[in-house]
């Protein structure tokens, strides 16, 4: 969906290295998110955000943090990658009110940690 | 939320109805029925949802069985962009907490010409 991108769609970092992915919106949705996908495996949740001022810790926080910048940008940083953090990470954002809530998501990025 | 249980892959024909099964025999009166689908290495796509009656929008139908144990997502016309991976997910009420948006290994459709 072109309305949620996703920056890099691919990176290659080394262990120890700050890294960002960036997230931006244009369907004008407070609700934004961060997953990360593995082989076999869901989607599992990172952090979200229900607007500007809020964020929230996902099941698996630890070794990431979030900025949201404005309502359209979301971005996640790891703060000192290491390889178990490679992964497909993908961004959403969701429109409507629970249980009727739709999520949509960006291509995704997939990070390698060597 | 509610596991769910889906065949791990099916092919259909081009142009045939694609029907993709998903059990979730465990699932309680205010979990909806998602279904989302992901193109290879592309993100999830909302496909549908309901509750207990069936619906159809543009992309698909969704039956949904009287004792909502189980239902069917149905592609009427399928194409070879069809071809993915369907994930049928139930879920509650978003929670305060964390909310996985859990695709288990869903089913995999290959659209055949």
């Amino acid at each position: 969906d072109a309305d949620v991108t996703q920056t890099p769609r691919n990176r290659i970092t080394k262990t120890g290295k700050r890294i960002m992915l960036e997230c931006s919106q244009t369907k004008g949705h407070d609700r934004m998110y961060w997953y990360r996908q593995d082989p076999g495996l869901g989607l599992r949740l990172i952090y979200y955000s229900f607007d500007v001022k809020d964020i929230n810790k996902g099941e698996i926080s630890d070794g990431y943090s979030v900025s949201r910048q404005a309502q359209a940008k979301f971005s996640l940083s790891l703060e000192s990658a290491i390889p178990n953090q490679t992964a497909l990470y993908f961004c959403a954002t969701s429109e409507g009110l629970p249980p009727r809530e739709t999520q949509y998501f960006g291509p995704g990025t997939r990070l390698l940690v060597l | 939320d509610a596991k769910t249980t889906q065949p791990p892959s099916m092919d259909c024909a081009e142009g045939r109805a694609a029907n993709l099964p998903c059990n979730h025999s465990t699932i309680s009166g205010n979990e909806y029925v998602y279904w989302y689908r992901q193109i290879h290495s592309q993100g999830p796509q909302y496909i549908i949802h309901g509750l207990k009656n069936n619906e159809t929008n543009e992309m698909a139908s969704l039956i949904i069985t009287e004792d909502r144990k189980s239902s069917t997502l149905i592609l009427p016309h399928a194409t070879l962009r069809d071809t993915a991976v369907y994930y049928c997910i139930v879920r509650v009420v978003f929670q305060t907490g964390a909310n996985n948006l859990f695709f288990g290994t869903g089913t995999r459709l290959t659209v055949i010409p």
